[in-house]
């Protein structure tokens, strides 16, 4: 249990589908990420954010939005993906952003058909 | 631009210590080692990290070179639980927002 929870764990959804992961933080922390991990490829940060406020988009596609209603929350929205999306979507938080000790959630097992 | 090397892969028998290299020779004095692991299908787990001199938690010990080009991390009595890829990364002591950048790791295979 590392205090950052996400859920659905696994996730099938076709390309015309409107579906949101979610993460939540027991921690306290006041920085949080979303992170992409495609099959034999390394980490891709896709956002971060900073009490709230988004600090960071690394050119995600809009198909991909992110909603942070507090600093224990933490939403990634989809619509409309394509099968080259499907991954492991992996949230993380950190007691400030660019916190090099980042504890991360179990991870949603995304697939797109 | 890889800042570290690892070995891709490694086994060890369970119950003994299980010893991950790694390389980072062009380190700069502000930087830090930190180890993490991901066991599989999970989200990586921050094992340790350390500046120049030795650390130990209850997870692991870390053993710095002197001249701080390479270090070892030290899994005293593995269990098949550790099996997981461990990655060595440099980060400065100012972070940043641009998040955790892993390498390939090693992979640790922990053998009954």
């Amino acid at each position: 249990e590392t205090g950052v929870t996400q859920t659905p764990r696994h996730l099938v959804m076709g390309m015309t589908n409107k579906k949101s992961l979610k993460c939540e933080q027991h921690l306290g922390h006041n920085a949080m990420y979303w992170y992409k991990q495609s099959a034999k490829k390394p980490l891709e940060l896709m956002f971060v954010y900073n009490f709230k406020e988004q600090t960071e988009n690394n050119s995600v596609p809009s198909r991909f939005s992110p909603e942070c209603p507090n600093s224990s929350h933490l939403f990634l929205h989809l619509h409309t993906l394509q099968p080259e999306d499907s991954a492991l979507y992996l949230c993380a938080s950190s007691q400030r952003v660019g916190g090099n000790i980042q504890y991360f959630g179990a991870g949603t097992r995304l697939s797109v058909l | 631009d890889a800042k570290t090397t690892q070995p891709p892969s490694m086994d060890c028998a369970e119950g003994r210590a299980a010893n991950l290299p790694c390389n980072h020779s062009t380190i700069s004095g502000n930087e830090y080692v930190y180890w993490y692991r991901q066991i599989h299908s999970q989200g990586p787990q921050y094992i340790i990290h350390g500046l120049k001199n030795n650390e130990t938690n209850e997870m692991a010990s870390l053993i710095i070179t002197e001249d701080r080009k390479s270090s070892t991390l030290i899994l005293p009595h593995a269990t098949l639980r550790d099996t997981a890829v461990y990655y060595c990364i440099v980060l400065d002591s100012g972070g940043g927002a641009d998040g955790l950048t892993f390498g390939k790791g090693t992979h640790l295979i922990i053998q009954p």
